[in-house]
């Protein structure tokens, strides 16, 4: 099981706002960082630290922490936004490690 | 620009070693550590291990110690990973990743993943 537990699966009609969350101990100490994931496709980082883009990620995109709940949060989803996103973090028990939370599916309506 | 470039898809009897490499440019590769995730098929990102590129000391997450070790040569940049003795449970997309660690640690470029197919 994961020490990150995020929901499986989440639906947004195009235009509006979806929030994914990730939900864990370590994340009320350490950030939280986000990965998108496309069919056949390697990770891509799209959030990182507090709530940092980096380059070539839209504005849309953005990230906050409250507790042990980290969101990642799309406002005004495209198609192009349908994927998995992955939460990452420190492991808990041994925080020089890491670890992944289990995923989100994300569709776009 | 900064690439991470794997090494190709292999097929493996179960108890033949594997080994995928991960080759890095554009960048100085002792600058940042490399980490390793698995995926298998269907399946969520698994965070495997990471090795320090500067002193080659490699942890890994508990399931991955004992079978799993990672490996560099900076002569050519690169960093690998071996599977010994694999079993099918371990078929599976294999990344590297490079880790920017400023307070903590992201992973902001990826390999392009490599498959290793274990079957008899």
């Amino acid at each position: 099981s994961s020490e990150l537990t995020q929901g499986p699966a989440v639906s947004v009609a195009l235009g509006q706002t979806v929030r994914i969350t990730c939900q864990g101990d370590s994340l009320r100490s350490y950030s939280t960082s986000w990965y998108q994931q496309k069919p056949g496709q390697a990770p891509v980082l799209v959030i990182y630290g507090k709530n940092n883009r980096p380059s070539g990620i839209p504005d849309r995109f953005s990230g906050s922490t409250s507790g042990d709940t980290a969101s990642l949060t799309i406002t005004g989803a495209q198609a192009e936004d349908e994927a998995d996103y992955y939460c990452n973090s420190r492991d808990s028990s041994y925080n020089h490690l890491r670890v992944f939370g289990g995923g989100t599916k994300l569709t776009v309506l | 620009q900064v690439q991470l470039v794997q090494s190709g898809s292999e097929l493996k009897k179960p108890g033949a070693s594997v080994n995928v490499s991960c080759k890095a440019s554009g960048y100085t590769f002792t600058t940042y550590a490399v980490h390793w995730v698995r995926q298998a098929p269907g399946q969520g990102l698994e965070w495997m291990g990471w090795i320090n590129t500067i002193t080659g000391k490699a942890e890994f997450a508990q399931g991955f110690t004992g079978r799993f070790a990672l490996s560099l040569d900076t002569s050519v940049s690169t960093a690998y990973l071996q599977v010994s003795s694999p079993r099918a449970e371990d078929t599976a997309v294999y990344y590297c990743a490079r880790a920017y660690c400023s307070g903590d640690c992201y992973f902001d470029y990826w390999g392009q993943g490599t498959l290793i197919t274990v079957s008899s």
